[in-house]
């Protein structure tokens, strides 16, 4: 069965600086891999995909994740944090499908 | 375009009134899907329809929950005798392409509250 473990439930940046958002995942076989965001009081946003074409994977709004077989993570960065990025992330694989991470909330800091 | 429209945004029912959550998905998107999303929970997947027909509804919590497509385009998830269990946000997503595992597009969900 696949699945995914997102490894920090809260993160808190100040405003410029990097975020990493870290993500795990458990496959029998390299999956898709997927990375979304949720503002409060919103549906959910797709940042970036991976269907492994190439393992650095740039998404919207600056963001860009990194497919690690060797280390079964696929980490979500940004090099500098905007106020506007504070939301919900999900991290997510389709086995069978969509099987959502528990989510990492970041906190943006002036 | 207009994208994955969900009404009513907020719903207030009383313990064991029946509800009705409405989903407009994107114009032509082939897959429809429903899922559940709990209080600091990520969304639960609960149904999955392609066109009207209605391939996996093994994420329904009981017999209660019901969902339909009849003419390929707008949902209705349908909730029967309500308890407190069922307050959740519930969104609805679709997908241009047939399949379970697409990136979907998302609407803004209902937010269920049960008394």
């Amino acid at each position: 069965a696949q699945s995914v473990t997102q490894l920090d439930s809260h993160v808190s940046v100040s405003e410029g600086t990097p975020v990493l958002l870290r993500c795990n995942y458990s496959s029998s076989y390299s999956p898709s891999l997927f990375w979304y965001v949720q503002h409060p009081n919103k549906g959910l946003q797709l940042l970036l995909k991976y269907t492994s074409a190439a393992t650095l994977v740039k998404g919207i709004n600056g963001f860009e994740a990194e497919f690690k077989k060797s280390e079964t993570s696929f980490h979500l960065t940004k090099p500098s944090a905007h106020m506007s990025d504070a939301a919900e992330y999900f991290c997510v694989v389709p086995g069978g499908k969509l099987i959502f991470g528990q989510g990492t909330e970041l906190s943006v800091k002036p | 375009g207009a994208g994955v429209s969900q009404s009513p945004r907020y719903k207030v029912a009383k313990r064991g009134q029946d509800v009705a959550l409405r989903c407009d998905p994107i114009s032509g998107h082939v897959s429809l899907f429903w899922y559940q999303q709990a209080l600091g929970q990520g969304p639960e997947f609960l149904t999955y329809f392609q066109n009207e027909a209605q391939l996996d509804k093994s994420g329904l919590p009981s017999d209660r929950f019901f969902a339909e497509r009849p003419e390929g385009s707008v949902s209705t998830l349908k909730i029967q005798r309500t308890q407190q269990e069922d307050s959740a946000v519930y969104l609805c997503a679709s997908s241009l392409l047939r399949g379970l595992g697409q990136p979907q597009h998302f609407g803004d969900g209902t937010r269920l509250s049960i008394l």
